[in-house]
């Protein structure tokens, strides 16, 4: 069974700082990677996903991640972070099982944003 | 376009009443997910359902939980009877599988048992 870790629980950063979320995935064959951000009160929202080919992904709102198969990691990066950007971000893997893609979501990282 | 909608938005209720909580999901999806959100426990998947059948209920806690779908446009969550433990986010997702598509998330519904 495929496995997430997002080993940090929150995190804080200056407004214009760089980020980078850590998460550490488990899974035996390539995995289906996606990065969610949830804002409070709201469903999560897709940032980006990785299949397959190139393994630098771009995404929405300024995101990118990178996936690195020798290090099981999807971290999820930004190079210059605004203060809407503060919300909780979830990191998850996709496996084919029993004929669906069932995805196994991290325990998210909450990311504060300061002036 | 219409993402996933889901009603109600929040639902206060008292223990042993019942609860139900409605999803549309996106046009054209087969597929439908049901999810519970708690501090302790995180992002946990209730049921799956593919082409309005379901196909993987083993996240639902209880035989309180139950779900259906009678229409690709229309999916149930009830739980009966609701106990203060049950007090969660819910959220439905939906997703086209038949091309590897991600979930789309509704808002989520805020339930309180008292």
């Amino acid at each position: 069974a495929q496995s997430v870790t997002q080993p940090d629980i929150h995190i804080t950063v200056s407004e214009g700082a760089s980020l980078e979320l850590r998460c550490n995935y488990s899974y035996g064959a390539t995995p289906y990677l996606f990065w969610y951000v949830q804002s409070p009160g709201q469903g999560l929202q897709l940032l980006l996903k990785y299949f397959s080919g190139d393994t630098l992904v771009q995404g929405i709102k300024g995101f990118e991640a990178e996936f690195k198969r020798s290090q099981s990691s999807f971290n999820l990066r930004k190079p210059s972070v605004h203060w809407s950007d503060a919300a909780e971000y979830f990191c998850a893997v996709g496996a084919w099982s029993g004929g669906y893609q069932k995805v196994t979501f991290g325990t998210g990282t909450k990311l504060q944003v300061i002036p | 376009d219409a993402g996933v909608i889901q009603s109600p938005r929040h639902e206060v209720t008292e223990m042993g009443q019942e609860v139900t909580l409605r999803c549309k999901p996106i046009s054209g999806h087969n597929s439908l997910f049901w999810y519970r959100q708690t501090m302790m426990r995180g992002l946990e998947l209730l049921i799956y359902f593919n082409n309005n059948v379901p196909i993987d209920d083993s996240g639902m806690p209880e035989d309180r939980f139950s779900a259906k779908m009678p229409n690709a446009s229309f999916s149930t969550l009830k739980i009966q009877p609701s106990e203060p433990r049950d007090s969660a986010v819910y959220f439905c997702a939906s997703s086209d599988s038949s091309s590897n598509q991600p979930q789309h998330f509704g808002d989520g519904t805020r339930l309180s048992i008292l």
